[in-house]
């Protein structure tokens, strides 16, 4: 059964910038994964960020911007604010209708 | 604005059955595909399942398949979920979340109700 993989945490300064992987258990993730990325705050319900690689919802800063960086897909935050500071997660679009959810990365800003 | 309101959640024994529905509003719901999407406590996400907008097409993670039902009326911009022979590790807030295209939710999820919590145990 495939696996998508993330950091389970990841620790950024305030103002600094953070890239948190999305990555497969086996093979490399490209486009046609179709990734997207959501955010997760405590008691709330995921917000999306980032869809089809590397398009952005509608609403989100560009501070947040998606990619594919080697054999992962890519979340990057630039100027990283303590309102950040949440759970992300990716999914991968596996085909035959059928969506797969990496466990999170639990982000800190300190 | 897009809304989507899930209920139907509850306590059930192992091996019982439980509805949720999710009612939306605010956009053309026939022509979205849309999924359920849970969340065991303190776990990260899981996708359960997804319905294409025509309805007809549906899927299923593994974990629930033979189990669980999605359909979907598009004449009462509602979605639903049948589960069935429930377990305990069907314990979780069930989300209702939209697609951005018909077909499949290849796209991602776009808006996300707040969930209805399921618990199944003894």
């Amino acid at each position: 059964q495939t696996v998508v993989t993330q950091e389970p945490s990841f620790s950024v300064s305030p103002g600094g910038t953070v890239t948190l992987t999305c990555g497969l258990s086996s093979g490399s993730v490209s486009s046609s994964y179709f990734p997207s990325w959501y955010q997760q705050t405590p008691g709330q319900a995921p917000r999306a960020l980032i869809y089809s690689t590397n398009t952005r919802s509608f609403g989100v800063p560009d501070r947040f911007s998606g990619s594919i960086l080697g054999n992962k897909a890519a979340l990057t935050i630039t100027g990283a604010q303590a309102d950040d500071e949440c759970d992300y997660y990716c999914v991968l679009y596996m085909g035959s209708g059928i969506s797969v959810f990496g466990g999170g990365t639990k982000l800190t800003v300190l | 604005e897009v809304q989507l309101v899930e209920s139907g959640g509850g306590l059930a024994q192992p091996g019982g059955s439980l509805r949720l529905s999710c009612a939306a509003s605010g956009f053309m719901f026939s022509h979205y595909a849309m999924s359920w999407v849970r969340q065991a406590p303190g776990k990260g996400l899981e996708w359960v399942s997804a319905i294409r907008g025509s309805a007809g097409s549906t899927y299923y993670a593994d974990s629930v398949k033979g189990r669980f039902t999605i359909s979907r009326d598009n004449s009462k911009n509602t979605l639903y979920l049948q589960m069935n022979s429930l377990r305990a590790e069907d314990t979780a807030l069930y989300y209702c979340a939209k697609g951005r295209i018909s077909e499949t939710t290849r796209e991602g999820f776009e808006h996300w109700g707040q969930g209805t919590l399921v618990t199944v145990s003894s």
